[in-house]
């Protein structure tokens, strides 16, 4: 069974300019994560997708950052403009069940540097 | 704020030993608890998930949860240098919200 795929792996940017990550769920999957993990931390939700609707978003800053989720499988996560603060490692996991009992699954993560 | 607690080490075993991870959280309703294994410059890693009270058993690794005194840990018996990781605790919170609050991970190093 495939895992979870993301691209691009790495990104380097300057501030202000905008940037997308694209993620690809585990076959069957409904919820989708996507995550932001800073070093020496645990991975924060920006927003989880239950199919195609965005079912808990409060964490995303949505002055800057978009995202969506078209048919209910792959996703794009967009920041624009993206600002120093914002490099960190953005992890999209996926869920077979919607439930308590959400064991995710990692993609390997972009690590985004913000110049 | 609901808040998972974790020491972030380093934990430093030899090879061979019983490595034991604690874990405490705030929110008295939290449902189900994972444990992730994270390498250097890696995603996590799902190894083990308890839901009710007591231990659960997979290979080396048993998780405990203790829902009264608001503490999950993990122990790994027979320690490999390869176990050297960081091991992050996710706690889901009880009220219906299924978004998992992660620690901010134990830094295990197993030494030969």
């Amino acid at each position: 069974e495939a895992g979870v795929v993301q691209s691009p792996r790495y990104k380097i940017i300057e501030k202000k300019q905008p940037v997308a990550f694209w993620c690809n769920p585990i076959s069957g999957h409904n919820t989708l994560y996507w995550y932001r993990q800073n070093l020496g931390q645990g991975p924060e939700l920006l927003i989880r997708y239950e199919n195609e609707e965005a079912v808990d978003d409060s964490q995303l800053p949505k002055d800057r950052f978009s995202a969506e989720r078209l048919k209910g499988v792959d996703s794009t996560l967009k920041i624009q403009p993206a600002e120093l603060g914002d490099s960190a490692v953005y992890l999209c996991a996926s869920s077979p069940a919607s439930g308590p009992y959400n064991e995710q699954f990692f993609g390997p993560g972009t690590r985004l540097t913000v110049l | 704020q609901k808040e998972v607690e974790q020491n972030s080490g380093p934990l430093s075993v030899p090879e061979g030993a019983i490595a034991s991870l604690n874990c405490t959280y705030s929110d008295r309703g939290s449902q189900s608890f994972f444990w992730y294994r994270q390498y250097s410059g890696k995603s996590p890693e799902l190894i083990m998930s308890i839901y009710s009270n007591g231990d659960k058993e997979d290979g080396r690794f048993t998780a405990q949860l203790n829902k009264a005194s608001q503490y999950v840990s993990l122990l790994i018996r027979d320690s490999q240098p390869s176990d050297s990781a960081t091991y992050l605790c996710a706690v889901n919170p009880g009220g219906g919200s299924y978004i998992p609050t992660f620690g901010r991970g134990t830094s295990l190093i197993v030494h030969p």
